[in-house]
This record gives C-alpha cells, structure tokens and sequence, in this order.
C-alpha cells in the first residue's frame, strides 16, 4: 500500500519557474527520500531529510519536513527542460533497512 | 548512472509460466532490495536481502522469492505468473543495512509483461 500523497499528481511549469510538489504520510519515519524516475526507468536518488531535521538544501533541491504534519515538500529552483521527470517520495521507519514506502508521485513538465 | 545493473531490460512471460530477474549490486554494497511498480504508481518494496540472508519483506506473497549470492547479486523468482505481476521491477542497492545507509541506488530495471 503507499503511504503518501502526492500533490499535484502533474505540474507544468515554464523553464526558469520554481516548482514545488508536496508529499504527506501517515505513520512516524525515521526519515523521507526524494527520488527523480525518467520515463518509467531506474530511479536517481535527490536527497534524504532525517526526522529530526526540518530544513536540507542540495543545489537546486530544497527540502522541507514537517514530521507534526506528517508532510514534506521539494522545492526545485529555476527549473530546466531537463527537469522533466516524474518525482517520488519515500519514507523509512527503520535506521539502515531498504524498506521504503513511496508516494504515487508528480510528474513534473518543464515547457521550454 | 548508478553501478547497479538489471537483466532483462524487458521479458514477455504467460500467465502461470515461472521468471527469474537478476540484478547486479553497485560495488561495495553487500544490501539489495527489490521493488515493484505497476503502471502509473510508486515502487512498491518486495523484500530485501542483507548478507545472502533475506531481512525484510513486504506484502507480496510466497510465489516471490530471492536470493543474494556471495558477491551479493541477486535473484528474484516469482512463480505461477498471474497477469497483474505485469510491471517494472527494480533492484536497489546500498552500502550496508546500518544505521546511515538508507539511500538506495537502483538499476533502470526489468520491464515484464503477464500475457
């Protein structure tokens, strides 16, 4: 079963735009990932926010968590063509185990 | 591009008909898990494998099975195919199963079809 949510489910935006797409979830975490997929490909890891942690920064990513509303957001800046992709969340409970619970995901539109 | 890598990229199986993926972990990486995503979904976890020993696993029933060898690839067999194992199966890897490892690295993954 997937435990987030996912908003918006798509988002088209103009190149140079900000993009920001929202996950929320149900149980405690003891941390949230986002991860990028291309065309229904392999998924590339963008960053890991920790539970104790409210605020990460990597480049052009800013990831926000909010663990008493059980919601986080990811904030892409001056987004790119390249951008394209769809975008996943994912949640751990346990330090160190693989087992991650993922959103339904945004697909993100990046229009030239 | 990650180190991880999957064979098939695509397979075409019958319903009832018996499949084995294989996955090749990112150097180092002794931890593999393996995640299903059906069309238009998220992944979802299958099971994992720590040291060629599974510890971990999600809802999927018994018909999927796997194991980690010594250099820590991996297998996944499912069995008695039905058509909705219709999806994209992937392979993650990490470090280790400690504290700090949770990021996954995964292969651009085994399109199957159920026909």
């Amino acid at each position: 079963s997937q435990q987030g949510e996912e908003d918006p489910q798509a988002l088209s935006i103009q190149e140079g735009e900000n993009a920001t797409m929202n996950c929320s979830y149900k149980t405690s975490i003891n941390n949230l990932q986002w991860y990028r997929q291309n065309s229904g490909r392999g998924l590339v890891h963008l960053i890991l926010i920790r539970s104790n942690e409210r605020e990460k920064h990597s480049g052009r990513l800013r990831v926000t968590l909010d663990t008493s509303k059980k919601s986080s957001s990811l904030l892409i800046t001056a987004s790119r063509a390249a951008d394209t992709a769809s975008y996943f969340c994912a949640t751990g409970d346990v330090p160190g185990a693989q087992k991650l619970v993922f959103g339904q995901g945004t697909r993100l539109t990046i229009n030239p | 591009e990650t180190g991880v890598t999957q064979s098939p990229t695509h397979l075409i199986k019958t319903r009832g008909q018996q499949v084995t993926l294989r996955c090749s972990s990112q150097s180092g990486h002794n931890t593999v898990s393996w995640y299903q995503q059906a069309l238009g979904q998220g992944p979802q976890f299958i099971f994992q494998y720590y040291r060629e020993e599974e510890n971990g696993r999600g809802n999927f029933p018994p018909r999927f099975s796997g194991l980690q060898f010594p250099n820590y690839s991996s297998e996944l067999n499912v069995n008695a195919l039905e058509l909705d194992d219709s999806a994209l199966y992937l392979c993650a890897s990490s470090p280790s199963a400690e504290p700090g490892n949770e990021k996954l690295f995964f292969g651009s993954g085994t399109q199957l079809s159920v026909l």
